[in-house]
This record gives C-alpha cells, structure tokens and sequence, in this order.
C-alpha cells in the first residue's frame, strides 16, 4: 500500500470549512483514497473514499488531484464534535487499511 | 446487531495468562479485520480473514497470537501468555468483501490491560 503524508495537527474555527490534505505521491491506479476519523476511545469512523473522481457525502467532500497524488478531506461548516484525528489512507484490493498518524483536528468554539 | 460488536469492552489480566476476545461482525461480510491500537498510537494490521480463511497473518507480532473464524461470523483473537506489552485497545472491523472499494466497519474496541 501507497504511503501517506498528512500535517500531525491542524485547528479550525467552529462554523467555518476544514480543509485536511494528504499527500500520497506513490498512489497506483489501482488504489483507492479512504478518509477515517477517530474520536478518543472509539473505534475508527469512515467518512468517504474515491478513485480518480471527486467524491460528496452527507459528512464531507474528497478532492483528488488529477495526478492522484494528492487529495483532501473538506469539512464544510466544521462543529466541535468533529474534533478528532482524521487518517488518510490508500488501499489495494483485498489489503486492509494501514493507517498512518493521522491529523489531530481541533475545532475551536 | 447493526454494526460490528467486540466482547469484553475492557479485560484486565495478569501476566502470563492467556486471554480470548470476541468479534461479532455485521451480518453478511465475508471479511473480517483485528487491529491493535496502542496508547496514543495508529493502528497497527494484525490479521484478516475472508470468510474462514486467513490470507493475510503477516501481522501478528508473535506466535503467542492466534485467531480464527467460524462459519463466516465470530472471530476470536487469542493471545497466550500475555505479557504488559500486550496492553493496547483490540479493534475489529468488517467489510462486505475483502475489496479496494469495499469501507471497513469498525467496532467499539476490547481494551486489554496486562497486570
């Protein structure tokens, strides 16, 4: 599995859009970007994933890069309980998910 | 149940005892996951399943640990003769197949303290 790259914290102003980038310069075609948080002492929580298009749900937006080497996780109006350690991760086939360190996201009020 | 279920939430033991922890997964997956998570840590990969067999073991740390599945349900990850460094949270996730499209389920954790 492709190696990530993410900043080991980040804050961001209750109310406004957190934007969480990921560097993933090894990425293979066949691997897809996952997004996962984790809120302290439950277990991890998946937010959205893609392939080459940019992904929206109800929790977030996915933008990939054209080259793939790059992605980034958008919050768009961040609240307090979205404080938590976000993990950026690529994943092959039937591999599991190696979760790197992650961002620790402070939500300020 | 509606999502992945772990039993115990906590265990404590003492060193040298031999300890089983349970993982019911959503109905229907084929695939089942065991991480471990120490104390302000990442995840670490210890093994996966589809349906009863393992492909993928290369993450256990030690022949003390053990896991196995029955009838593409439960899994139990054994660990004998544990020792402090065993201490961690035991996380188990599932997923419809085993898949690069396929979104991991986790559940809430077995938290292992080694006396």
């Amino acid at each position: 599995d492709a190696k990530t790259t993410q900043p080991p914290s980040m804050d961001c102003a209750e109310g406004r859009a957190a934007n969480l980038p990921c560097n993933h310069s090894t990425i293979s075609g066949n691997e897809y970007v996952y997004w996962y948080r984790q809120i302290h002492s439950q277990g991890p929580q998946y937010i959205i994933h893609g392939l080459k298009n940019n992904e929206t749900n109800e929790m977030a937006s996915l933008i990939i890069t054209e080259d793939r080497k790059s992605s980034t996780l958008i919050l768009p109006h961040a609240t307090l309980r979205d404080t938590a350690v976000y993990y950026c991760i690529v994943k092959t086939g039937a591999n599991n998910l190696f979760f790197g360190t992650g961002t620790r996201l402070t939500v300020i009020p | 149940g509606a999502g992945v279920s772990q039993s115990p939430s906590n265990k404590v033991t003492e060193k040298g005892k031999d300890v089983e922890l349970r993982c019911d997964p959503i109905s229907g997956h084929t695939a089942l996951y065991w991480y471990r998570q120490r104390l302000g840590q990442g995840l670490e990969f210890l093994i996966y399943f589809q349906g009863n067999s393992a492909p993928d073991k290369s993450g256990l740390p030690s022949d003390r640990f053990s896991a196995e599945r029955t009838g593409e349900s439960v899994s139990t990850l054994t660990i004998q003769r544990t020792q402090q460094e065993d201490s961690a949270v035991y996380l188990c996730a599932s997923s419809r197949r085993a898949a690069a499209n396929e979104k991991l389920f986790f559940g809430s954790g077995t938290q292992l303290s080694v006396l």
